[in-house]
């Protein structure tokens, strides 16, 4: 049972490009969680999807960030027009359902540079 | 207030030493309580799920306390291995379901030969 899968693992864009982020879930599971990791700062909350659903996006910024996650295929984080203070990590993580002490599985994350 | 709150740190302690962390919340509507772990530049792993009763797994002992909205986790004979960033995370149950996991910024512990 591979992990939680994203890619690319290294991402650099120019600033005014887009930027699309992936992320396959563990298989069995159905939701996803988006986080962003500043250099040298904690994990922030960016959102959380179920197939199709958009659950909870209360930390994705108001303007240039999008996420879905359709019935088929992985979870997508897209970025435009980028800036340079949007270099960070960007962590997914998958978790199977919504059960008490239901922890979650990360992926490896993408590490975007904007230059 | 933010919704979970850890000391930063770092913590330099030297090899076989036992060191704690506290982390507190601020929704007393908290269900579910995790310590994840995350060494340098990469992703966050989970250490173990921390249950009212407490619980332990080898040199790690976790703790909740519910009334007063905090967690704890105790490491035992800490290992140079042990040197990450320790991560109190926290779930509730919102008016639509489940909401997210919730993270702290994180306690970096620093084990010293």
């Amino acid at each position: 049972n591979a992990g939680v899968m994203q890619n690319p693992r290294h991402l650099v864009r120019r600033r005014g490009q887009e930027a699309r982020l992936r992320c396959s879930p563990m298989k069995g599971h159905s939701h996803v969680y988006w986080y962003r990791q500043l250099p040298e700062e904690g994990l922030k909350f960016m959102v959380y999807l179920q197939k199709e659903n958009i659950i909870d996006e209360s930390g994705m910024p108001k303007e240039r960030f999008s996420a879905e996650f359709p019935k088929e295929g992985p979870s997508i984080l897209r970025i435009q027009q980028v800036v340079r203070g949007d270099s960070a990590a960007y962590f997914c993580a998958s978790s199977p359902g919504t059960g008490r002490n239901t922890e979650a599985f990360f992926g490896q994350g993408t590490r975007l540079t904007v230059v | 207030r933010k919704e979970v709150e850890q000391d930063p740190g770092p913590f330099n302690v030297p090899e076989g030493a036992t060191v704690a962390f506290n982390c507190t919340y601020s929704n007393s509507a908290s269900q579910s309580f995790f310590w994840y772990r995350q060494d340098c530049r990469k992703e966050p792993k989970l250490l173990m799920s921390v249950y009212s009763s407490g619980n332990e797994d080898g040199r790690f002992t976790a703790q909740l306390n519910r009334a007063s909205q905090y967690i704890s986790l105790l490491i035992r004979d800490s290992k140079l291995s042990d040197s990450a960033t320790y991560l109190c995370v926290v779930t509730l149950r919102g008016d639509t379901g489940r909401r997210a996991l919730t993270f702290g910024s994180g306690t970096r512990l620093q084990v010293q030969p």
